[in-house]
């Protein structure tokens, strides 16, 4: 059984770098694709970006020039850095694998999290 | 990016009850749509993808339909466990999206 975990530092300041890193058991990064995905107190889920199991990134053009998703495939972890934050980058920040169901058609889920890791941007 | 937009963003409803929620996106996402539950302070967990397929193990009472792009997810006989934030998702583009969210809550 798949397994995410997020790790990281829970208070982070303006204009610093948010790190995050989400350990994987019971399967490979080598297989399928990883996503981080966050939500603001109180508002709706936002996908962040995603990493593929031959290392390709993929990334919301809204966080693209302030994001770097990579993977440590030794460590079957993979990360997000998300610099110059500010406060409308506190979240609950979320690791997901992302993988296909197909009969016939592929369609792509997000279908284990991780419990996800509450981040605060504050002084 | 396509826009996702849900309706309505929250509804209350009586044990029992048929709840219809309501999710649109921006273009056609023929029906690459996928509906998640989320409870208080938990991961999402999916319910249907495929615009209609359900997840292994999520109760029959839960449907989806809808292709293009006007999807619609039902919960028939709703239970005291269903009352919790709905999300759809398109899967169309490499570039997710979500809509805002329906919290369905016990009237």
């Amino acid at each position: 059984q798949v397994q995410l975990h997020e790790s990281g530092p829970r208070l982070v300041k303006p204009s610093e770098t948010l790190s995050l890193t989400c350990s994987v058991s019971g399967g490979s990064i080598n297989s399928y694709f990883w996503s981080w995905i966050r939500q603001p107190p109180g508002v709706g889920l936002e996908w962040i970006g995603s990493i593929s199991d031959s290392g390709s990134t993929n990334y919301n053009p809204s966080l693209k020039s302030r994001l770097t998703i990579s993977r440590d495939t030794s460590r079957n972890q993979f990360s997000l850095k998300l610099s110059s934050v500010t406060a409308a980058d506190t979240a609950t920040y979320f690791c997901a694998r992302r993988r296909p169901y197909c009969d016939g058609v592929c369609f792509y889920v997000l279908d284990v999290w991780g419990q996800g890791t509450t981040v605060t941007v504050s002084s | 990016d396509i826009q996702m937009t849900q309706s309505p963003s929250s509804l209350s409803a009586f044990v029992g009850d048929r709840v219809t929620i309501t999710c649109r996106a921006s273009q056609t996402i023929v029906n690459f749509l996928n509906w998640y539950q989320q409870k208080p302070g938990k991961a999402p967990n999916l319910l249907i993808y495929g615009a209609s397929t359900l997840q292994r193990g999520v109760p029959s009472r839960f449907s989806g339909s809808g292709s293009g792009t006007d999807f619609t997810l039902t919960i028939r006989g709703l239970q005291p466990e269903d009352f919790a934030t709905y999300y759809c998702q398109q899967s169309y583009s490499s570039s997710l999206t979500f809509g805002g969210g329906t919290r369905v809550e016990i009237k």
